[in-house]
């Protein structure tokens, strides 16, 4: 079956620019989770997503970002007045049950604020 | 709060080699739970094992092996025999059951790990 997609694969903005990532799951997948990678660093928690809500927003690193997933599938991450280290490349995940499962990560969308 | 230290940056070896890849971890939960993904060139996360804190048994997946010891907070990841295709970094992630950690996954920085022909 199809994995977890991301669109754009590579988004270039200017500096104050917004900027909304789109994360598609993979089907019956309930929980879903938004990670920023930065070079050399391993992926760091944004948001997750239990059905529609958003279950845990603690990692999100400022009120900048913002996640909806209104219809518990798709999720769009948002990003208002960018800025240049929000530069990084953002994963999304999709999980079955949640923390205990293994979580399926799509390809990533990397994010360039000039 | 929880930590995962992969003290190991960058290892180079020679195909055939037998490789392990190093994770510490640190959690104040009973229960959790341990991951090991990998990223190859391509940049795609790719899950390799998830291992309960209830279950110390190691765990072997043809070159693949993990060795888990709650004693030491450690959950190290061998690879036998290892070859070109395994290069790619290596994370090795912690996720709490119980609330009072943040939902998602805690990683540690990876290793980079390099299979010379």
């Amino acid at each position: 079956g199809a994995g977890v997609s991301q669109t754009p694969s590579n988004k270039v903005t200017e500096k104050g620019k917004y900027v909304e990532l789109r994360c598609d799951p993979i089907s019956g997948h309930t929980a879903l989770y938004w990670y920023r990678q930065s070079l050399g660093q391993g992926p760091e928690f944004l948001i997750y997503f239990q059905g529609t809500g958003a279950a845990d927003d603690s990692g999100l690193p400022n009120d900048r970002f913002f996640a909806v997933r209104p219809e518990g599938s798709v999720s769009t991450l948002k990003i208002q007045r960018t800025e240049r280290g929000d530069s990084a490349v953002y994963l999304c995940a999709s999980s079955l049950i949640g923390r205990r499962g293994e979580q399926f990560f799509g390809p990533g969308t990397r994010l360039t604020v000039l | 709060a929880q930590k995962v230290t992969q003290a190991q940056t960058e290892i180079s070896v020679v195909e055939k080699e037998d490789v392990t890849l190093d994770c510490v971890y640190e959690t104040r939960d009973t229960t959790y739970y341990l991951f090991w993904y990998k990223q190859p060139p391509s940049g795609e996360l790719v899950f390799l094992i998830r291992r309960n804190s209830f279950d110390e048994q190691n765990e072997i997946s043809g070159r693949y092996s993990w060795n888990f010891q709650k004693s030491t907070s450690s959950f190290n990841f061998t690879i036998t025999a290892s070859q070109v295709v395994d290069s790619a970094v290596y994370f090795c992630a912690l996720s709490e059951h119980s609330g009072g950690g943040a939902d998602g996954l805690t990683f540690g920085k990876g290793t980079h790990l390099i299979i010379q022909p």
